[in-house]
């Protein structure tokens, strides 16, 4: 069984650039979900996407906007990079809608804005 | 608004020692706890997942406890090992629609050989 993948690992970017991060779900897993984790603090939620669907949303801007493709599979964009934009974000997959699994989470993008 | 709280933020024990890491959150209306372990600079591994109508769930020298009525869970580690330095997140999920994991800040465990 594949785990959750994500590209690229580690990844630096200037301010007011775009970035997009890639997840694959693990199989057999409908519903991914995007975390963004500074240092030394725990995860944040993003949103989630169900069956294409964005179906929850944490305390994000809009610049922060997301894709679920039929595989199942997810991208995370990120536009007009910020500083305070630099992070490990972590994407999760499970099963079903999402909110009642076990989720499963990726090695992480780390993502660093000069 | 859900808060989680794990204190302390750091904790070294020598090898061989039986540890309990503590978890608190604010809002009791959960619909499960999930205990992850987190190595420098990587991703979650899910250790442990206990639905809010159980009380506890084990995992070889892991078991987690849950008291929602408290707001509380621990993790016990038996016997540990240097290869169980890791941070460790806990995250709970609120009853309702569209309801998100909340984490913890973590506790980063250091066990010396």
């Amino acid at each position: 069984e594949t785990g959750v993948t994500q590209s690229p690992t580690h990844l630096i970017k200037t301010r007011g650039q775009q970035v997009t991060l890639r997840c694959s779900s693990q199989s057999g897993h409908n519903t991914v979900s995007w975390y963004q984790q500074a240092l030394g603090q725990g995860p944040q939620f993003i949103f989630q996407y169900y069956r294409e669907e964005e179906n929850g949303r944490g305390n994000f801007p809009p610049r922060f906007s997301g894709l679920q493709f039929p595989n199942y599979s997810s991208e995370l964009n990120v536009n007009a990079l910020e500083l305070d934009d630099s992070a490990l974000y972590l994407c999760a997959s499970s099963r079903g809608t999402g909110y009642t699994g076990e989720l499963f989470f990726g090695e992480g993008s780390r993502l660093t804005v000069l | 608004k859900q808060e989680v709280t794990q204190i302390p933020a750091a904790l070294s024990v020598p090898e061989g020692e039986n540890l309990v890491l503590n978890c608190s959150f604010t809002d009791s209306a959960i619909y499960n706890l999930q205990w992850f372990r987190q190595d420098p600079g990587k991703g979650l591994t899910s250790l442990l997942l206990i639905q809010s109508s159980q009380r506890e769930q084990t995992s070889g020298r892991l078991n987690a406890s849950l008291d929602k009525s408290s707001g509380r869970s621990t993790l016990y580690i038996a016997a540990s090992q240097p290869g169980d330095s890791a941070t460790y997140l806990c995250a709970v999920r609120r009853t309702g629609a569209n309801s998100k994991l909340t984490f913890g800040k973590g506790i980063t465990l250091s066990v010396r050989p």
